[in-house]
């Protein structure tokens, strides 16, 4: 079993339409996160949510979206791409407090 | 902006070598720091974590922490071509929600 999985692993899109990335995890952590992975490697946190809710925000553009139905779940919408979104973006979860995370595979994003 | 430096590298050693990989932080309120792997097309992983300043040792792994500094290594003894990766380095914030991820240094051992 997988234990933090993202869906889909590859997008590719043109700029200015709509996706979403969905994360699921089956480790029973409380805290779930989103980074960002540009091309040059530097891993950037986007959000947080701690049972459901938003901790952490990081002066991300509002285009950008997350949501938690619950705390195995993160999903990310992200609206009128542009080209600079693109980028691998990592779900990952972890118990609160905790510096142990665990990442998913990651969904690779690709703006035309 | 609270940041975590590192040397992108990449950093060329021979199998067998010590591997010296360093790190320096800015937000002296940090207390606890990590090292995670990335291999090419992969996710980061979890391999030494790091409380107290000096040396913590994991088989092949050390870590160290001089926080009067603001410096964190990792030390890879006995290198091995598996070991060819991107490490990152992160420091976790006062408040313990957040990990502030360094650009990661590629390391290379050859055979």
């Amino acid at each position: 079993d997988t234990a933090v999985s993202q869906t889909p692993k590859y997008l590719v899109t043109q700029m200015g339409n709509d996706k979403s990335i969905k994360c699921e995890q089956n480790l029973g952590h409380d805290t779930m996160y989103w980074y960002k992975q540009d091309s040059k490697k530097f891993l950037k946190i986007m959000f947080s949510y701690n049972n459901k809710e938003l901790i952490i925000n990081e002066t991300v553009p509002n285009r950008f979206s997350p949501k938690s139905p619950d705390k195995a779940h993160l999903n990310l919408h992200i609206n009128s791409l542009e080209l600079g979104d693109s980028a691998v973006y990592f779900c990952a979860s972890s118990q609160r407090w905790s510096g142990e995370l665990f990442f998913g595979e990651g969904s690779r994003l690709t703006v035309l | 902006q609270k940041e975590v430096e590192q040397n992108s590298g990449p950093l060329s050693v021979p199998e067998g070598a010590i591997a010296s990989l360093n790190c320096t932080y800015s937000d002296r309120g940090s207390q606890s720091f990590f090292w995670y792997r990335q291999y090419s097309g992969k996710s980061p992983e979890l391999i030494m974590s790091i409380y107290s300043n000096g040396d913590k040792e994991d088989g092949r792994f050390t870590a160290q922490l001089n926080k009067a500094s603001q410096y964190v290594s990792l030390l890879i003894r006995d290198s091995q071509p598996s070991d060819s990766a991107t490490y990152l380095c992160a420091s976790r914030n006062n408040a313990g929600n957040m990990l502030t991820f360094g650009g990661g240094t590629r390391l290379m051992v050859k055979p």
